[in-house]
């Protein structure tokens, strides 16, 4: 399909390991967003790109979480130490170029962390 | 700090009875305003985008309209196809996207 991807869309871990979570954008945005959601709670900000421009890291909750984007394309959220406060659906979202233009969505990545 | 406030938190509605969604928002430098729809399991669904206060976009059974203060969503005759959360968002010059918590709207037969 034309819209953005994301995988796996359910992960079940262990409190300590490390989870990726891969997200691929729809096909010629510049900008590429990551936001968790938890139970009940808004959308929060963690990490924006835009084309090669440094990331926007501010919303990033803590070290163990860091994220990369190969190429203008696909992205990889990273979370180290997993620990069960990071149990969340974590969204992606893509826009043609920055905040001004409409962000499109994927379905997330619900994450438990046992 | 960009804040976005929604109201209500939730809404019954019977099909066919009109209603608004009311986004309250504090922003400096308004870049856009955006509405958005979320059903159960599912990423937000993009709506409208609003760029200053006057504006107005229609589509099907909802329209948004914007002040220099808040922005409503106005669901004309809404049928329960229409139940799910909506989602009010701005961004400004912090350079995010500040979403609020969401009005989760059910349209009963």
């Amino acid at each position: 399909g034309a819209g953005v991807s994301q995988s796996p869309s359910n992960k079940v871990t262990e409190k300590g390991k490390d989870v990726e979570l891969r997200c691929d954008p729809i096909s010629g945005h510049t900008a590429l967003y990551w936001y968790r959601q938890s139970l009940g709670q808004g959308l929060e900000f963690l990490i924006y790109f835009q084309g090669n421009s440094a990331p926007d890291k501010s919303g990033l909750p803590s070290d163990r979480f860091s994220a990369e984007r190969t190429g203008g394309s696909v992205s990889t959220l990273t979370i180290q130490r997993t620990q069960q406060e990071d149990s969340a659906v974590y969204l992606c979202a893509s826009s043609w170029t920055g905040l001004d233009q409409p962000q499109h969505f994927g379905d997330g990545t619900r994450l438990s962390i046992l | 700090e960009d804040q976005v406030t929604q109201s209500p938190e939730a809404l019954r509605l019977q099909e066919g009875e009109s209603s608004s969604l009311n986004c309250s928002y504090t922003v400096s430098g308004l870049r856009g305003l955006f509405w958005y729809r979320q059903d159960p399991g599912k990423g937000p669904e993009f709506l409208f985008t609003l760029y200053s206060a006057g504006e107005e976009k229609e589509k099907e059974r909802l329209k948004a309209t914007l002040t220099k203060k808040e922005s409503f969503l106005h669901i004309t005759a809404p049928k329960p196809e229409d139940s799910a959360t909506y989602l009010c968002a701005v961004t400004g010059s912090a350079r995010q996207l500040t979403f609020g918590s969401g009005t989760q709207l059910t349209v009963l037969p």
